[in-house]
């Protein structure tokens, strides 16, 4: 079965630079889901879509933006890159509003030196 | 202290022995609830999820929720060393952020042959 596409895998970039990954939804799910979860930590909630619209934020910083497209696939953008922005950026998708039974992604694994 | 909580673990049992991992969470409104495995560098995946007081039942796992108490949890029954992973207890305040997950920390689990 189709599962959520992640790319990239894996993105090394420098302080103060720009990132940008991008997420494909299990086909016929209509809501994508951004987290983010460092080394040890739990996956915090940064941002969600639904139709193409923003329907939930979390702690995602100001640096960041997301957007969700017409073919339901979505990009998030982080600008001015941080040391502590390093982590695993996970997307999930759901069909409607999962109701939290989301599928997960593979993530990207963000590195900033 | 944090929304969701979870026993810190490690926790380690033997094959085929029953494996039990707990959670709280404070917030009273919490609509659903749901474990996620994941295993080390990977994303989480959906175990099992309950919605209503009770237990609820599927293969080897079986789920427990007790609102009034604001706790849920996860037993794991004839343990197997592929179920050794992280635990996640997740749980969805409901109402208009429905995907939006609070995690606990998670449970690492080992079972050892």
């Amino acid at each position: 079965a189709a599962g959520v596409i992640q790319s990239p895998r894996h993105l090394i970039k420098e302080k103060r630079e720009t990132a940008t990954l991008k997420c494909y939804p299990i086909p016929r799910h209509d809501t994508v889901y951004w987290y983010q979860q460092g080394p040890g930590q739990d996956p915090q909630f940064l941002i969600s879509f639904y139709e193409k619209m923003q329907s939930d934020k979390g702690s995602i910083p100001d640096r960041f933006s997301a957007q969700q497209f017409s073919d339901y696939h979505s990009e998030l953008n982080m600008s001015s890159l941080e040391l502590g922005d390093s982590a695993l950026y996970f997307c999930a998708s759901s069909r409607g509003m999962g109701f939290g039974e989301l599928f997960f992604g593979e993530g990207s694994r963000l590195t900033v030196l | 202290q944090k929304e969701v909580e979870q026993n810190s673990g490690p926790l380690s049992v033997p094959e085929g022995a029953i494996a039990s991992l707990n959670c709280t969470y404070s917030d009273r409104g919490s609509q659903s609830f749901f474990w996620y495995r994941q295993y080390s560098g990977k994303s989480p995946e959906l175990i099992m999820f309950i919605y209503s007081n009770g237990d609820k039942e599927d293969g080897r796992f079986t789920a427990q929720l007790n609102k009034a108490s604001q706790y849920v949890s996860l037993l794991i029954r004839d343990s197997q060393p592929s179920d050794s992973a992280t635990y996640l207890c997740a749980v969805n305040a409901g109402g208009t952020s429905y995907g939006k997950l609070t995690f606990g920390q998670g449970t690492i689990l080992t079972v050892h042959p």
